[in-house]
């Protein structure tokens, strides 16, 4: 079945970074777009940005333009999203999500628990 | 940047009743507009695309309308597992999300 996999919990110190990874399967990954959204405890949903697998081509949310960098390997069917310069108000959910064009965001991943503490 | 206001910020309603929520653009959207539901521990599921059309499974309770700049879900009938928070996200100009709408029983 389609899914995507996200890698598991970070704790990481303030001014560090991180990356998580969002692993695809049942479909062909180079298709379809992929967002990142973050999620606060209690809070709402925050869109970080956007990466086209098949060119690489990315779009960020001016809010993290300069601290965000998504990646992929086509190879083994995988985005990435870092994260640099962390501060607490950094602690979040990180999804990933598949976008059918003309449609909307349509696979999930489970969510990455990202804690910064120092 | 597009920002989105989403209406009421929690909606109290008994199983059976009709909800109706609202989301409204800074700008104009056209009907560039999906609809999300989230359960607690859950990640979010669209459930509207393009202001009107229901996604894939998607009951036909649900329903969406709007262009422009406002916008509304209407879901006709509540079933127990519609109480969740709802969010609306707009793509025409990159994207961003309402701040949600969340449905409690009442």
């Amino acid at each position: 079945q389609v899914q995507l996999v996200q890698s598991g919990a970070e704790v990481k110190k303030p001014g560090a970074s991180v990356k998580v990874s969002c692993k695809a399967s049942g479909y062909t990954f180079t298709s379809y777009d992929i967002n990142w959204v973050r999620q606060a405890t209690g809070q709402g949903l925050e869109w970080m940005g956007w990466m086209n697998p098949n060119s690489g081509n990315t779009g960020y949310a001016q809010k993290f333009q300069g601290r965000v960098t998504m990646t992929r390997n086509t190879s083994i069917s995988t985005a990435y999203m870092e994260l640099s310069s962390l501060r607490s108000e950094d602690t979040a959910v990180y999804y990933c999500a598949r976008e059918v064009h003309y449609y909307g965001m349509d696979v999930w991943g489970q969510g990455t628990t990202v804690t910064v503490s120092s | 940047e597009i920002v989105l206001t989403q209406s009421p910020a929690t909606l109290s309603l008994s199983p059976g009743e009709r909800a109706t929520l609202s989301c409204r653009a800074s700008q104009s959207v056209s009907s560039y507009l999906a609809w999300y539901q989230q359960k607690p521990g859950q990640a979010p599921r669209l459930l509207i695309y393009d202001a009107s059309n229901r996604a894939t499974g998607i009951p036909a309770r649900f329903s969406g309308s709007g262009s422009g700049t406002d916008f509304t879900l209407t879901i006709s009938s509540l079933e127990p597992e519609d109480f969740a928070v709802y969010y609306c996200q707009q793509r025409s100009n990159f994207y961003t999300f309402g701040q949600g709408t969340k449905l409690e029983i009442k």
